[in-house]
């Protein structure tokens, strides 16, 4: 069974600090694919990132970066210089490498920036 | 750039009616999926869809749910009798799947808010 855990209900920050956004996942899998999505106010889910399990290689995307650990299980998520319009609930997904392919959620991080 | 479209963006209804939710995948996609979010919580897996036919449903996915793809390009979800607690939102994701549906990244649709009074 796969299982993704974001221990971090809600997060405050004033704009302009950093903030990470923890993931701990659980797979018996041995390829399996890790999301981040942001989900604004308005509901979509809008993707961010996708990382292999077989590619630990840290990514940058501006003011978005990603720490996969693989020896730990996390994939945790940094927004360096934090805005308000950050603000959002994030979600870390877990799909596996089956052909059926269906992603587990976390429970979502409420992210609140304050000008 | 493709995306996946849902109709409609939202949907009242009455306690026991049907409701037929319609997305239509990427165009060259071949694994289809609905998830379903309840307010404030997090995103559940329904099903999946392949092939026309389900490959994986969870827990939740019981009889009064089914999905379909009437034609080439819409996936429907039916919820037969809805109940209160149906009220949530549904998305629907589209996968390419042509290295198998695990290897790609699932694309979701804006999704349809669905009360049921």
């Amino acid at each position: 069974a796969q299982k993704v855990t974001q221990a971090q209900t809600e997060i405050s920050v004033v704009e302009k600090e950093d903030v990470t956004l923890d993931c701990v996942y659980e797979t018996r899998d041995t390829t399996y694919y890790l999301f981040w999505y942001k989900q604004p106010p308005s509901g979509e889910l809008v993707f961010l990132i996708r990382r292999n399990s077989f590619d630990e290689q840290n990514e940058i995307s501006g003011r978005y970066s990603w720490n996969f650990q693989k020896s730990t299980s996390s994939f945790n998520f940094t927004i360096t210089a934090s805005q308000v319009v950050d603000s959002a609930v994030y979600f870390c997904a877990l799909k596996g490498g089956t052909n059926a392919g269906k992603s587990t959620f976390g429970d979502g991080t409420t992210l609140t920036v304050k000008p | 750039e493709p995306e996946v479209t849902q109709t409609p963006s939202h949907q009242v209804t009455q306690m026991g009616q049907e409701v037929i939710l319609r997305c239509v995948p990427i165009s060259n996609h071949l694994y289809f999926y609905w998830y379903r979010q309840i307010l404030g919580q997090k995103v559940e897996f329904l099903v999946s869809f392949y092939n026309n036919e389900i490959s994986e449903k969870s827990e939740i996915f019981d009889d009064q749910f089914s999905v379909e793809r009437p034609d080439g390009s819409n996936f429907t979800l039916k919820i037969r009798s809805t109940k209160l607690e149906d009220s949530a939102m549904y998305f629907c994701a589209s996968t390419g799947g042509l290295r198998g549906a695990g290897q790609e990244t699932q694309y979701f649709g804006p999704g349809t808010r669905l009360l049921v009074l």
